[in-house]
């Protein structure tokens, strides 16, 4: 069985402070670890992956995040934050191979908030 | 290129009802996916479908059935809808390993 916990339910953070937002994974076998951000009444919009390769994976909006192993963490970060980040974040993950098929597990969300 | 598409977007149905939507994927994406959100939870794993088979099932009832078609185009299907039903359902299209693109979603009202 896989899952992901998201330990925070919000985040606070003045606008041009740097925001993290927390995910830890479970999985038996190797993981692909992705971050989706969902604006109100939205669906879910890809921010980023990780697969393999280098620990640190940069994607849209100037976030990046940090695959440690060890950890089993995926935390988000953006060295900046906006106004307009925020919104509901979810962290989610599947295991390969594709035999396994492709359902993404989520957690149950952080909302961030911006204050200017 | 458009993305995702479902429809409707906006849905109320009595209880005991059923239902049916839809999901067009994103061009050259095979694979389509369907999650429920609850308020205030994550999406939940309903079922895939790849090459017009259910590939995968969560943990979901039988009153929940799909069907994917030949142009990659999908169907969700609720029997006995059911108050605790109320939920957006999400529909997610990939390809092979790549990352899953998500619609806006059909925000379903059970009364």
């Amino acid at each position: 069985a896989q899952s992901v916990a998201q330990p925070e339910d919000q985040v606070n953070v003045a606008e041009g402070n740097p925001l993290t937002v927390k995910c830890t994974y479970s999985v038996s076998g190797n993981p692909y670890l992705f971050w989706y951000v969902q604006y109100p009444n939205r669906g879910l919009q890809f921010l980023l992956k990780y697969i393999t390769g280098d620990n640190l994976v940069k994607g849209s909006y100037g976030f990046e995040a940090e695959f440690n192993k060890s950890q089993t963490s995926f935390h988000l970060k953006k060295p900046s934050a906006l106004v307009s980040d925020s919104a509901l974040y979810f962290c989610a993950v599947r295991v390969l191979p594709k035999a396994a098929g492709n359902k993404l597990t989520f957690g149950g969300g952080t909302r961030v908030l911006v204050k200017p | 290129d458009a993305g995702v598409t479902q429809s409707p977007t906006h849905l109320i149905k009595t209880r005991g009802q059923q239902v049916t939507l839809r999901c067009s994927p994103k061009s050259g994406h095979d694979t389509v996916s369907w999650y429920q959100q609850a308020l205030g939870q994550g999406p939940q794993f309903i079922f895939q479908y790849y090459e017009e088979e259910e590939r995968q099932r969560g943990n979901f009832p039988d009153r929940f059935s799909g069907h994917q078609f030949p142009n990659y185009s999908s169907e969700l299907n609720v029997n006995a809808l059911l108050l605790g039903d109320s939920a957006l359902y999400l529909c997610a299209s990939s390809r092979r390993n790549t990352e899953a693109f998500f619609g806006q979603g059909t925000r379903l009202t059970v009364v």
